[in-house]
């Protein structure tokens, strides 16, 4: 299976100031037909996931234009231009290029 | 809109099996699959498996095979996922999401506690 590694593990930011997520594969993402299946979801406390981004840097519906997906290949990264109060949670990003689909462990975001 | 409802949460003593539902609705049902994840407490997404709406076609993550059967029911709509012979590490919250994997729709959530 995919191995996908998120850092950091946790990230206290301030308000208003900007926060960034890595996340790595152990393989390259690109499938076959030329796209990167790489998602990023947030997951509110006591919230079901939501997915923010697909195919590293498109956003879903009603997404905030502060957040945005970028990268290739084996490393991708979520930004959040300016954190709200309402960013804090745990960001995961998860690939689907390759089967099993597989997610991150997880970054928590905090306000410091 | 779209909404992804789920049953509620159960308890279950070790070796019983447990059926979730996820009932869909503001959508063409049978044109998205439905993948199931879930995540035991403090922990993060594990994908289960998924099942495409439209001709009932499986895939299940190779941890889970053997324990684990997903259905739907195109008359109302509806998802079903079964895991059998529980242990305790399957305590966890179920979730469905519309897709095949990475899905833009979850629902809820269902609270799975197995303890004797």
């Amino acid at each position: 299976d995919v191995v996908m590694t998120q850092s950091p593990l946790s990230l206290p930011v301030t308000l208003g100031q900007p926060a960034s997520i890595s996340c790595r594969s152990s393989q390259s993402l690109v499938y076959s037909d030329g796209n990167t299946y790489l998602n990023w979801f947030q997951q509110r406390p006591g919230q079901s996931p939501r997915r923010l981004i697909y195919k590293v840097s498109n956003w879903d519906s009603g997404v905030p234009d502060r957040f945005s997906g970028s990268g290739s290949g084996t490393d991708f990264t979520l930004k959040i231009s300016r954190v709200e109060a309402e960013d804090v949670g745990v960001y995961y990003c998860m690939q689907g290029t390759h089967w099993p689909p597989t997610f991150g462990g997880g970054t928590k975001v905090e306000i410091k | 809109q779209v909404q992804l409802v789920q049953s509620g949460a159960e308890v279950k003593k070790p070796g019983a099996s447990v059926k979730v539902s996820c009932k869909a609705s503001g959508y063409t049902f049978t044109s998205y699959g439905i993948s199931w994840v879930r995540q035991a407490p403090g922990q993060g997404l594990e994908w289960m498996g998924w099942i495409s709406a439209y001709n009932g076609n499986t895939n299940y993550a190779q941890k889970l095979q053997g324990r684990v059967t997903m259905t739907t029911d195109t008359s109302t709509s509806t998802a079903y996922m079964e895991l059998r012979s529980l242990r305790s590490d399957d305590t966890a919250v179920y979730y469905c999401a519309r897709g095949d994997a990475g899905g833009d729709y979850w629902g809820q959530g269902t609270l799975v506690t197995v303890s004797s």
